[in-house]
């Protein structure tokens, strides 16, 4: 498989529940990114990963909690969501930061009821 | 601070229509400017990347231009079809943030008509 591959494709979960996105890139890239695109809003940065090593948290609320355990992997697990966190969060990886353009995966459509 | 605007919101044009969307950014140090498609509930996939250093990039029947010193760019689609319907997105690295934060622009939505 290549690309940039996102799994669940779909989530419905509870305000009280917790579970976990999960991003995984065949590219051979460095960088990982977690977006969220909310209706009608830009594409908003969350989290960079470089080597592993988180380089920006831009501002995210703490029930949002990222995981790389390596530069192929990357999780967002998700717990006491609220009903505005439904969005489409999108994975993305690039080569390394500057020259290089992104590729993104097919993200997950989360609705939190 | 850098923003990134996209011009018109929405397009709707006949199908064979060549069109022009329009992209602006405020800062002129960029890295790259980078041009997405985006179906629907679906991710976003590449057309084109345009490095800082050049005017253009080319695939198939779309092009892209960048003009740094203006903060423009424009994805130039020839012969327009049924299937370009999605929505159009450019995004901007930033020069001054060590290339992490890239900008997005709220895209334009494009129905071409069959």
């Amino acid at each position: 498989e290549t690309g940039v591959t996102q799994t669940p494709r779909h989530l419905v979960m509870g305000m009280t529940n917790k579970k976990s996105l999960k991003c995984e890139q065949h590219l051979g890239h460095n960088a990982m990114y977690w977006y969220k695109q909310s209706a009608k809003k830009p594409l908003e940065l969350m989290f960079v990963y470089n080597f592993k090593e988180q380089t920006e948290n831009n501002s995210v609320p703490s029930r949002f909690s990222p995981e790389c355990p390596n530069s192929s992997h990357l999780f967002l697990h998700l717990h006491t969501l609220q009903p505005e966190d439904s969005a489409l969060y999108l994975c993305a990886s690039s080569q390394g930061t500057s020259n290089y353009g992104y590729t993104f995966g097919s993200g997950t459509r989360l609705t939190v009821v | 601070k850098q923003e990134v605007t996209q011009i018109p919101a929405a397009l709707s044009v006949p199908e064979g229509e060549n069109l022009v969307l329009n992209c602006s950014f405020t800062d002129s140090a960029i890295y790259n400017l980078q041009w997405f498609r985006q179906d629907p509930g679906k991710g976003l996939t590449s057309l084109l990347l345009i490095q800082s250093s050049q005017r253009e990039q080319t695939s198939g029947r779309l092009n892209a231009s960048l003009d740094k010193s203006s903060g423009r760019s424009t994805l130039y689609i020839a012969a327009s079809q049924p299937g370009d319907s999605a929505t159009y997105l450019c995004a901007v690295r930033p020069g001054n943030t060590g290339g992490f934060k890239t900008i997005f622009g709220a895209g334009t939505r494009l129905f071409v008509k069959a």
